[in-house]
């Protein structure tokens, strides 16, 4: 199983900074297409998770655009530039490239 | 408006068999797959099992083969997951969700099996 490896696993943030989270895969995420599969979810307190970028960089339809991901190949990062309050919650990766689909252990982010 | 609609919280006993419902609705139902992914606060999120509405093909996770069965019915656009025989190791929430790719996620159900 491809391993899905996150840091850190909790993030206190000051309103209106930046946070970030880096996610490492134990195998190349590159599919046969060329397309890298890599998404980002968030899970508020609870909520089911939400899907916020795929393919590394995409946002999903409504997402702000102070969520971004990056990276290429095993190495990922999520991005949020300015933490707001909604933004408490779960942050997990997984990969979409091979099975079985894989998660990440979660970042938990909360408010300082 | 895409919409996964799951059946409601389940209280079993070991031993028993259930079978919890994914119905879809705001797409075109052949057109996605429809995975179970399920949610123990101790394990994360885990990647059960996926099946293709169309053709009814299915994927297991290792950890879950033999111990569950995915299965949909396109004529009510609906996805399942069934036990025959539960343990208290399957209390957890499970949530469908849209696609190899979880686009989509619906709002879960809690399975709690106990004597």
């Amino acid at each position: 199983d491809v391993v899905m490896t996150q840091s850190p696993l909790s993030l206190s943030v000051t309103l209106g900074q930046a946070a970030s989270i880096s996610c490492r895969s134990s195998q190349s995420l590159v599919y046969s297409d060329g397309n890298t599969y890599l998404n980002w979810f968030q899970q508020r307190p609870g909520q089911s998770p939400k899907r916020l970028i795929y393919e590394v960089s995409n946002r999903d339809s409504g997402v702000p655009d102070r969520f971004s991901g990056s990276g290429s190949g095993s190495e990922f990062s999520l991005k949020i530039s300015r933490v707001e309050a909604e933004d408490v919650g779960v942050y997990y990766c997984s990969q979409g490239a091979h099975w079985p689909r894989t998660f990440g252990q979660g970042t938990k982010v909360e408010i300082k | 408006e895409v919409q996964l609609v799951q059946s409601g919280a389940e209280v079993k006993k070991p031993g028993e068999s259930l079978t919890i419902s994914c119905r879809a609705s705001g797409y075109t139902f052949t057109n996605h797959w429809i995975a179970w992914v399920r949610q123990t606060p101790g394990n994360g999120l885990e990647w059960v099992a996926i099946v293709n509405p169309s053709d009814s093909v299915t994927v297991y996770s290792p950890s879950f083969e033999g111990r569950v069965r995915i299965s949909a019915d396109k004529s009510i656009a609906t996805a399942f997951l069934h036990w025959s025989s539960l343990r208290a190791a399957d209390t957890a929430m499970y949530y469908c969700a849209r696609k190899g790719q979880f686009d989509y996620w619906g709002l879960g159900t809690l399975v709690t099996v106990s004597s």
